[in-house]
């Protein structure tokens, strides 16, 4: 997962609740994602940032806040889950000077 | 608007043959690139090939390679002499450079099965 870690791996939410995933990169590199990933589409993006301290809209930011403090770190907050984010959710980074991405392993969650 | 078109849900290859997964784009963009990644049952998300829009060549890494037609529009992943583990999704994606950054864009994808 070329050093992209995500917490939790699993997480039940009750609708309503609210939540942070956790990404971190141990690999310095300036781009960072959030996907998700729900079944029979592919992934889309949520939110992006491109450098510390900046982020951007993707496809579906509707419901979703990113805080990207640090180079290391891009956190995802749902403030209030709902059932329509019931996903698996990608981080990903890409590197300098490339145009590929590398994911994390995805964190799975379920709201009720 | 991008666009990325993966027509076949689920294909079926028997062992050590070769396979062509389909995938069409849409973009006005001169400069693009396109993507083949594989998601095994596991599900992490593996980068395969990497095609510019500028390059004349086609993408080769190993056992993949991909057959870029630019006028067409398709940019299609070949997989030589598959193997029992190619079994996965395989996603096709593109990058643009959109406001802020680049950004990519996924299909649908296509579940590969290989048969012994």
């Amino acid at each position: 997962n070329a050093g992209v870690t995500q917490t939790p791996k699993f997480q039940v939410l009750k609708t309503g609740q609210s939540m942070t995933l956790q990404c971190a990169q141990d690999m310095n590199h300036n781009s960072m994602y959030w996907y998700r990933q729900d079944p029979g589409m592919g992934l889309r993006l949520i939110y992006y940032s491109a450098s510390e301290g900046t982020t951007d809209k993707g496809e579906v930011p509707n419901g979703y806040n990113v805080s990207r403090l640090n180079k290391r770190e891009f956190s995802l907050r749902l403030e209030s889950a709902a059932p329509s984010q019931t996903s698996v959710y990608f981080c990903a980074i890409r590197t300098s000077g490339a145009y590929e991405q590398y994911f994390g392993p995805g964190t799975r969650l379920t709201v009720t | 608007a991008q666009k990325i078109t993966q027509t076949q849900p689920g294909m079926f290859v028997q062992e050590k043959e070769a396979v062509t997964l389909d995938c069409t784009y849409d973009t006005s963009d001169q400069s693009y690139g396109l993507f083949w990644y594989k998601q095994p049952s596991s599900g992490e998300m593996i980068f395969l090939i990497y095609q510019g829009s500028y390059d004349e060549q086609n993408a080769t890494e190993g056992r993949y390679s991909l057959n870029f037609q630019k006028a067409r529009k398709s940019a299609n992943l070949v997989i030589s002499a598959s193997q029992l583990g190619d079994s996965a999704m395989y996603f096709c994606a593109m990058r643009y450079n959109g406001s802020g950054g680049f950004k990519t864009i996924f299909g649908a994808g296509t579940r590969l099965f290989v048969k012994a």
